[in-house]
């Protein structure tokens, strides 16, 4: 089946830093999405991409949808405290069987 | 204001009970979801439905069993048959089912 990686598990960085994570797939995926998950509470919808190339910004983040089609990432500038979490990146391909298919999430830890 | 509710936050089960989890959204989606997380790991599909009547087995769908009479709901059951149903459960919906996916607040189910 499709899957999606992302590593490592866990990444620890230092308040004010930049943060990079991305998203791998061997197969090509139509729409990616990126989620945040605080402790205890659903995931958050941080960005979405539709296109192959696009690049996209929400605050202090932004994400791009990578050519290949099989790999996405995201970048969080200045991080701080409340960054803490875990980011999911999902993918789709399209069909009409199509599921949205997640990775298995990076925790990130924001030293103050 | 719009947006999906589980209920209730915490529930407990005792060996061989069926329990029911609650999932409302008010956002007049038509597919709705149900996930299950456990700890280090991405979400698994438990069933979805695209329209009210109808339903689909997801990946794990086994132990669990769903309804959909109302658009707006989409209760889950656990039932006896499911051997390890320690988890966080996530229901979600979209406007379609190819659509982005809203997620609820979760629903920790524990074991006594």
């Amino acid at each position: 089946g499709q899957q999606l990686n992302q590593s490592p598990q866990s990444m620890f960085i230092q308040e004010g830093e930049d943060v990079s994570m991305n998203c791998t797939s061997s197969s090509i995926f139509n729409t990616w999405l990126w989620y945040k998950q605080d402790p205890g509470e659903g995931p958050v919808l941080l960005i979405a991409l539709y296109k192959a190339g696009e690049l996209t910004s929400n605050g202090r983040l932004t994400a791009q949808f990578g050519i290949t089609r099989k790999d996405s990432f995201l970048n969080i500038s200045a991080s701080i405290p409340s960054d803490v979490g875990i980011y999911f990146c999902a993918g789709r391909t399209t069909g009409a069987n199509s599921k949205l298919t997640f990775g298995k999430g990076i925790t990130l830890s924001v030293r103050p | 204001d719009g947006g999906i509710t589980q209920s209730p936050k915490y529930l407990f089960r005792k060996e061989g009970q069926n329990v029911t989890l609650s999932c409302e959204q008010n956002l007049n989606h038509d597919a709705m979801y149900w996930y299950r997380q456990d700890p280090g790991q991405g979400l698994r599909l438990i069933y979805y439905s695209q329209i009210v009547n109808d339903f689909q087995k997801g990946d794990i769908a086994e132990g669990y069993s769903v309804s959909r009479e109302k658009k707006e709901s989409f209760p889950l059951t656990v039932t006896s048959a499911q051997k390890n149903p320690t988890a966080f459960y996530l229901c979600a919906s979209s406007i379609q089912r190819q659509e982005t996916q809203y997620f609820g607040p979760g629903t920790r189910l524990l074991v006594l």
